[in-house]
């Protein structure tokens, strides 16, 4: 199994709402990523976790707040969001955390704030 | 950190042979290359890595000079579905920091 799973596919959400981004998965992989990628730019690094503990937080707002309940899954807690976090989400894990290792990524979770 | 620098769009035929060079001037003694690939609304998928000379797989080639400061990903025979955004990184640990990429686009 080399897929990373992505829930939501989609959501909507508005300023005052939280919610929360989910991704998995089971390749035994112990680096784990969130990317920000706004339409026709490049993702940008928003978080790193290396043996379930973040080791790079690329100075992003703290309405975005990110857990690693174990080695297998990776969440993104969201509060407060403006409409300019309107963005794909995507999350990634890989072997180990160097970038010698193969990056998998997931689908996305396309959010929008309204 | 190492930064890229990619042409930003390119245009091929199918059948045709497409190469993207990528600068990467102050690239460090540990530095990995790599190469992913995305589609519209997906995520990036891996293509292919390397460290010097030549590296190929069954999708691609990567071809490095002894100075390391650039790279040119080589792409045999591309067909439309090969349309897409490729990505040029450079970097040894875990901060994956993607350049502007180049938008590849296959025409009939």
């Amino acid at each position: 199994d080399t897929e990373v799973t992505q829930t939501p596919k989609h959501l909507v959400m508005g300023m005052t709402n939280k919610k929360s981004l989910k991704c998995e998965q089971h390749m035994g992989h112990r680096a784990m990523y969130w990317y920000k990628q706004k339409a026709k730019k490049p993702p940008e690094l928003m978080f790193v976790y290396s043996y379930e503990k973040l080791s790079i937080n690329e100075s992003v707002p703290s309405r975005f707040s990110p857990e690693c309940p174990n080695s297998s899954l990776l969440n993104l807690h969201l509060h407060a969001l403006q409409p300019e976090d309107s963005a794909l989400y995507l999350c990634a894990s890989s072997q180990g955390a160097s970038h010698s290792y193969e990056q998998y990524f997931g689908p996305g979770t396309r959010l929008t704030v309204t | 950190l190492a930064k890229t620098t990619q042409p930003i769009s390119m245009d091929s035929y199918e059948g045709q042979e497409v190469n993207i060079t990528c600068s990467h001037n102050n690239i460090a003694t540990n530095d990995y290359i790599t190469w992913y690939q995305q589609f519209p609304s997906q995520g990036p998928r891996f293509i292919i890595q390397g460290y010097k000379t030549k590296v190929t797989n069954e999708v691609a080639s990567l071809f490095i000079p002894a100075d390391r400061k650039s790279s040119t990903l080589s792409l045999p025979r591309v067909s439309l579905s090969d349309t897409a955004v490729y990505y040029c990184l450079v970097g040894y640990n875990n901060d994956m920091r993607f350049g502007a990429g180049t938008r590849l686009t296959v025409k009939p």
